[in-house]
């Protein structure tokens, strides 16, 4: 069964800080995909990221940048120079390999909410 | 560009009653999934549909059924609605292996 947790609940930074946000996931799967969704306030969910497991290499976005590390199982989501709309709920997910006529349906993690304070 | 759409972004019920959600794809995506999201919680799978066929089930209430249909929308049907079935209601599509695109949801209530 795939299993992903984010430990933290809520996180609170003042603007221009950095955040970090952790996601720790368990698969059995050696072929798998992570992913970062955000959910504003207005409630849709956004996508920022997916990787796949043989990509190991961070990435950067802008201000945002992902860590991932398939020896510990973590694929950690990084907000440099936070700005209040960043203000949100963060999701990480996972997915099995994707194969056709399978789909290929996600199981998300608690959530972090993140409040960037002016 | 399409994005998924959703209808009705709001909807009260009361007890007992039953309601249906639209979901309207991306063009030229072949799978529809969707997902019910309580308060304060992560997004749950219920079910999927490729090529209008289903292709996986999640923890979805014998009260709930969903199709797609030819020109690839899909419904979600919801009979004897309970206070828990009070949430958010969203409907993701993807084309082939690519990542699911998500709607802006449909917020249910039911009173």
């Amino acid at each position: 069964a795939q299993k992903v947790t984010q430990a933290q609940t809520e996180i609170s930074v003042v603007e221009k800080e950095d955040v970090t946000l952790d996601c720790v996931y368990e698969t059995r799967d050696t072929t798998y995909y992570l992913f970062w969704y955000k959910q504003p306030p207005s409630g849709e969910l956004v996508f920022l990221i997916r990787r796949n497991s043989f990509d190991e290499q961070n990435e950067i976005s802008g201000r945002y940048s992902w860590n991932f590390q398939k020896s510990t199982s973590s694929f950690n989501f990084t907000i440099t120079a936070s700005q209040v709309v960043d203000s949100a709920v963060y999701f990480c997910a996972l997915s099995e390999a994707m194969i056709k006529a399978a789909g290929n349906k996600l199981t998300f993690g608690g959530g972090t909410r993140v409040l960037v304070k002016p | 560009a399409a994005g998924v759409i959703q209808s009705p972004r709001h909807l009260i019920k009361e007890k007992r009653e039953t309601a249906t959600l639209k979901c309207y794809p991306i063009p030229r995506h072949d799978t529809v999934y969707w997902y019910q999201q309580g308060p304060g919680q992560d997004p749950q799978f219920l079910i999927s549909f490729y090529e209008k066929m289903q292709s996986d089930k999640g923890s979805i209430p014998d009260r709930f059924s969903a199709q797609q249909f030819s020109d690839y929308h899909s419904e979600l049907n919801m009979s004897s609605l309970e206070l828990g079935d009070s949430a958010l209601y969203f409907c993701a599509s993807s084309r082939e292996t690519g990542e699911a695109f998500f709607g802006q949801g449909t917020r249910l209530t039911v009173v």
